[in-house]
This record gives structure tokens, sequence and C-alpha cells, in this order.
């Protein structure tokens, strides 16, 4: 069946470390993987997303890694602050539209 | 430049009854797609509606309707509402099927008594 499911369902971490969230996905045929930040009342808002032709993008302060041999994502924040206090979610999309399929998201927590 | 707008941002019903909710796109965007994120957990995929028809459709029944219009702002309707409706209901839009990372609007917050 579709699912796209994270490894935590809460990570704490100290302002000014970094931050690594993982995604498991299960269909190979995906086109694109996303990540996604929600806060509190807010709807996601995108972070970055890969093709599945690629193993690694960098955004601004955000890597997504991807390893299609296990199926396994993930998204690493550096020097992470209070303002990364949010849910991630990781999100799959396939077959030339951009239905999503979300996971149950991570949440981070960022401690002073 | 409007991102993603819904309305209302809050809605209160009872089991049975009918409600609709909208969803304007960011500007340039034609496409729109509408989630249901219980509380808790992940958005999941409604449907999704280009050029005034529904191209996809999750696995929701048919109490689950909507309508795209000309200037592509879009609406949910949800009929005979049950106690499980309840939930954040996310408007997303992009610019045209197969277009990666939909913009997200803030959401309609549905709550049914």
């Amino acid at each position: 069946g579709e699912s796209v499911g994270l490894h935590l369902p809460t990570l704490s971490v100290q302002e000014g470390d970094n931050s690594i969230i993982n995604c498991a996905y299960s269909n190979s045929a995906s086109d694109y993987f996303i990540w996604y930040k929600q806060e509190s009342g807010k709807g996601p808002q995108f972070i970055i997303d890969i093709r599945s032709n690629m193993d690694k993008r960098q955004g601004q302060r955000v890597t997504v890694l991807l390893n299609k041999t296990v199926k396994h994502l993930s998204l690493q924040i550096a020097a992470t602050q209070p303002g990364d206090s949010a849910v991630y979610f990781c999100a799959e999309t396939r077959g030339g539209y951009n239905k999503l399929i979300f996971g149950a998201g991570t949440r981070l927590a960022v401690h002073p | 430049d409007a991102g993603v707008t819904q309305s209302p941002t809050h809605l209160i019903k009872t089991r049975g009854q009918q409600v609709t909710l909208r969803c304007s796109p960011k500007s340039g965007h034609d496409t729109v797609s509408w989630y249901q994120q219980a509380l808790g957990q992940g958005p999941q995929f409604i449907f999704q509606y280009y050029e005034e028809e529904e191209r996809q459709r999750g696995n929701f029944p048919d109490r689950f309707s909507g309508h795209q219009f000309p200037n592509y702002s879009s609406e949910l309707n949800v009929n005979a509402l049950l106690l499980g409706d309840s939930a954040l209901y996310l408007c997303a839009s992009s610019s045209g099927p197969g277009s990666a990372g939909e913009y997200f609007g803030p959401g309609t917050r549905l709550l049914v008594l």
C-alpha cells in the first residue's frame, strides 16, 4: 500500500545544534519527495524537495538526502533555531500529478 | 502577492448538516487540491481540481464534493456531516498538475458536534 512514515515522533535539540529528521517510504515509483514544516495553527509550509533521480539537495540551512536503496529520506537542519520548532512532514508525489501522500509527522522542539 | 487564502477560518456544525469551504489559490496558480488533516496526523488528499474538473480523488466518500470556478478558486462541500469529519481542511495550489511543491493555505478548522 501507499505509505510515507517517520522513524521518530518527537525530536528535542539544543539551539545551535544540527537536527536530523528521518522518513521511510514504501513506494519506489515516487517522482518527488518533499519536506513541509507546519507551525501551530498554520498550513504546511514548503521547505525543500528532491527529485527521485537525485540523492542530495541543499537549501538555506537545510539539506535533504534520499537513499533509494533503503527507501529512506532525511532532512538535516543546520544550527537549529527556536523558530525551527514545528511539526515536520515528509511527503511524496507520483504519477505526473502533485497529489501528496504525507506521513504522520515529527515534532521538533528546540530548547535554548 | 497573496498566498493561498481560505474561508472561513473556523466553523462549527452539527451532525447531518452540510458545509461549504472556500479557497482562493496563489496568484498564477491554476490547480487546487484539498486535504483533510485530523488532529495529530498528516494531511490526507481529498481531491484535485484543474481546468474546472476533478482530476484525482483520494479515498473519501461521495459526501465530499468540490467545484472549481473559472477564476481558479474552489469550493469543498461536505454533506451529511459526521463527527469524524471534524478536522483541519487545507487547500493547496500549484501551477498545473505535475508541478512539485504545493502551496498550502492556513486551513479551515471544522468542528462537528
